[in-house]
């Protein structure tokens, strides 16, 4: 398996602009996951869903942020407008079930500079 | 103990030398222990999965120690060499699946 991808790599856009991070979970995992990593806060989850389900966001930011699991294989979060403090790592990660011993598989992680 | 925390924030070392550090978490509903280990420009991989009190796992020169009871696991690294220098975080899943992590102890082996 590829592991979980995540596109772009890489992302530089104005402020104010729509911003799309798209995640490739691992095939059979059931659940995936947004973190988003920042010098002050560390590694923070956003959201994250069970068989495409969103189960809690309560770690999104505000309004601007929102995601959707379509299907088992592809999830977005987008930001709308962005804002410089939006500029952080994002990652995506996967895991076969919620059972205590389930570790995550990350993805490479979108670095998102909002100016 | 309301958060996962991390100890040391960083740590330098010289190559050879055996280090320690620790993750406390919260003792009540523990699920499960995860520690991750996280390059500089990579994504970070799982190291150990701990769930009962006294586990011990080993991978290599890195091993792991839980005691659920108290709230803390160790992570030992004995003769870390360069290839060790990362930042290692562990988290703390919930029975809802919702995992959260310290904030690391950066690890900086020097030759």
């Amino acid at each position: 398996d590829a592991g979980v991808i995540q596109s772009p790599r890489h992302e530089v856009t104005e402020m104010g602009q729509e911003v799309t991070l798209r995640c490739k979970p691992i095939s059979g995992h059931d659940y995936l996951f947004w973190y988003r990593q920042t010098m002050m806060r560390g590694l923070e989850l956003l959201i994250y869903f069970n068989n495409n389900v969103p189960i809690d966001d309560s770690g999104m930011p505000e309004d601007r942020f929102s995601a959707k699991m379509p299907n088992a294989s592809f999830s977005t979060l987008k930001i709308q407008p962005s804002e410089p403090r939006d500029s952080a790592v994002y990652f995506c990660a996967s895991s076969r079930g919620r059972d205590e011993d389930e570790k995550l598989f990350f993805g490479s992680g979108t670095q998102l500079s909002v100016l | 103990i309301l958060n996962v925390e991390q100890s040391p924030q960083s740590l330098h070392v010289q190559e050879g030398d055996s280090t320690n550090f620790t993750c406390s978490f919260p003792s009540s509903n523990f699920y499960a222990l995860h520690w991750y280990r996280w390059e500089t420009a990579k994504s970070p991989e799982a190291l150990f999965v701990m769930t009962l009190n006294g586990d011990e796992k080993k991978k290599g020169r890195i091993s792991a120690t839980l005691n659920t009871k108290e709230g803390y696991s160790y992570l030992y690294i004995k003769g870390s060499q360069p290839e060790d220098s990362a930042t290692y975080l562990c988290a703390s899943p919930t029975n809802a699946g919702k995992s959260t992590f310290g904030d690391g102890t950066t690890l900086t082996v020097k030759p």
